[in-house]
């Protein structure tokens, strides 16, 4: 069974760092593309990043050069490193499984962790 | 950028049909495919329509998906509404040549 569990989310100030982890099992993250969605308080979903299979990685303009997307392919997890954080990335962070490299479909979610930016 | 627009709200009674619109803001909405994702309160999205009209398994027949090239829109229709689905839906798109995924910005259904 494919099962997604986010963790690392918490309160953070404004211009610091955080590191989200997403721990993978059923599956081979490095099979798959693999992005994280995210989704602010009371809003809609935002795409924010991908890194395909063959480990190439994109990021929304919204957070580019800020966010690294990453994976661990030993411990089978996905990672969103996020620096420079400011009060609108505060968001529900989603980490999905796409369905192959070409298709779009996120077909398996995790639970998302919610990380907040506040002083 | 590739944006994908959706109606803020719709709502229908039970038993009925509805459909929500997902039109695509250039280029043409059939070059890559379009999801459809239900998110109820304090839960993650699920998917009930992938790659333009693909039901996963295990979601009714009660939901279609369709795309309109003379619009570029993509559509979901619900039919024989029932209470429980009640929720926010998501079209989504990748638009591969920019290596950019894409939300709508939801569409809140209410059966009333």
């Amino acid at each position: 069974e494919v099962q997604l569990v986010e963790s690392g989310g918490g309160l953070v100030q404004p211009g610091g760092s955080l590191r989200l982890s997403c721990a993978a099992s059923g599956f081979t993250v490095s099979s798959n593309y693999m992005s994280w969605v995210r989704q602010a308080p009371g809003k809609g979903l935002e795409w924010v990043s991908v890194i395909y299979s063959g480990g190439n990685t994109y990021y929304a303009d919204s957070v580019k050069g800020r966010f690294t997307i990453s994976r661990d392919n030993s411990k089978n997890t996905l990672y969103l490193q996020m620096n420079s954080l400011r009060a609108e990335d505060t968001a529900v962070y989603y980490c999905a499984r796409g369905y192959y490299d070409s298709s779009g479909w996120l077909d398996y979610w995790g639970q998302g962790t919610l990380v907040t930016v506040s002083s | 950028n590739f944006m994908l627009t959706q109606p803020h709200s719709v709502s229908e009674s039970p038993g009925k049909t509805v459909t929500i619109s997902c039109t695509g803001s250039s280029g043409s909405i059939a070059s890559n495919y379009v999801q459809w994702y239900q998110q109820r309160p304090g839960s993650a999205p699920t998917t009930v329509i992938y790659e333009d009209n693909q039901r996963p398994s295990g979601v009714p027949d009660r939901f279609s998906g369709s795309i309109d090239s003379s619009s570029n829109s993509a559509s979901l229709t619900i039919s024989g509404l029932k209470t429980e689905d009640e929720a926010d839906y998501y079209c989504q798109s990748y638009d591969i040549s920019n290596h950019r995924g894409v939300f709508g910005g939801g569409t809140k259904l209410t059966v009333l």
